[in-house]
C-alpha cells in the first residue's frame, strides 16, 4: 500500500537533547512537508521541500532543521533551540508542489521532559 | 492576508442529525479549498476539495460548495453517524511569500451522541 510513514509514534526526550522524527512516503510525490500542531489550534508549517536536496523555511523554523537527501524521506529534527519543543508533528506530501492536495502521515507525538 | 475561519466547537449532534459546519476565508487569486479530518491521535485525512468557483466537494455524504461572492465553504452532512466524531480543519492554498502555501483553519470538533 502506498502512504506515508512517520515513527515513532510517541516519543519522549529529556529537555537540551536534539530529536530526529522520521518522514517516509513510497507515493512518488516531488514535495514534503512539516507541521506541527499544538492543542486546539491548526497546524503551522515548519519546513518544506518541493525537490530532492533543496528546502524553504516554512512559518516556524527556529530550533528546527530538515534534510532531503532522498525523494522519499524527510526527516525532522527539533534542536535544544527549540523553546517549546512538546507538540504533535505532521508530515504530507504532494505529487508536485503546495498548489496540489497535500496528503499527511500518522503523526509523532513528541514530548520532551 | 490570506486566512480561514471556522466556526468554533466543539459541536454536539445527535446520531443522523444534520451537520453545517461554517468556514470562510480571506484570499487573493483563486485559491483552492479544502475540508481534512482528523480522528483522535491520528494524522489529517483529505475529506473533500474545490478547486474553482462552483464546485462541490464531495465524499462519504459530506459535500461543501466554494461560493466565491461569499468567500464562504462551509461543511454539510445529512445524517451524521457516532463514527463521524472528530476535529474538521478547512484549508485553502494561497500564494504566499513567493511560493504557494496551504493555510489551515483553527479546527471544528465535532461529537456525535448515539
Amino acid at each position: 500500500d502506498g502512504g506515508i510513514t512517520q515513527s515513532p509514534k510517541y516519543l519522549f526526550r529529556k529537555e537540551g537533547q536534539n530529536v530526529t522524527l522520521s518522514c517516509e512516503q513510497n507515493l512518488n510525490h516531488d514535495a514534503m512537508y512539516w507541521y506541527r500542531q499544538d492543542p486546539g489550534q491548526g497546524l503551522r508549517l515548519i519546513y518544506y521541500s518541493q525537490i530532492v536536496n533543496d528546502f524553504q523555511k516554512g512559518d516556524i523554523a527556529e530550533g528546527y532543521s530538515v534534510s532531503r537527501e532522498k525523494k522519499e524521506s524527510f526527516p525532522l529534527t527539533v534542536t535544544s533551540a527549540q523553546k517549546n519543543p512538546t507538540a504533535f508533528y505532521l508530515c504530507a506530501s504532494s505529487p508536485r508542489g503546495v498548489a496540489d492536495t497535500q496528503y499527511f502521515g500518522p503523526g509523532t507525538r513528541l514530548t520532551v521532559l | 492576508g490570506n486566512s480561514v475561519t471556522q466556526m468554533e466547537g466543539p459541536v454536539t449532534l445527535s446520531e443522523e442529525a444534520f451537520l453545517t459546519i461554517n468556514c470562510t476565508y480571506t484570499a487573493t487569486g483563486y485559491p483552492s479549498l479544502f475540508w481534512y479530518v482528523q480522528y483522535p491521535g491520528e494524522g489529517l485525512q483529505l475529506l473533500l476539495k474545490a478547486t474553482k468557483a462552483d464546485d462541490k466537494g464531495s465524499n462519504k455524504g459530506f459535500e461543501a460548495t466554494y461560493r466565491k461572492e461569499t468567500t464562504s465553504f462551509h461543511l454539510e452532512k445529512g445524517s451524521v453517524q457516532v463514527s463521524d466524531s472528530a476535529v474538521y480543519f478547512c484549508a485553502l492554498t494561497a500564494w504566499m511569500d513567493s511560493s504557494y502555501k496551504l493555510i489551515f483553519g483553527s479546527g471544528t470538533r465535532l461529537l456525535v451522541r448515539p
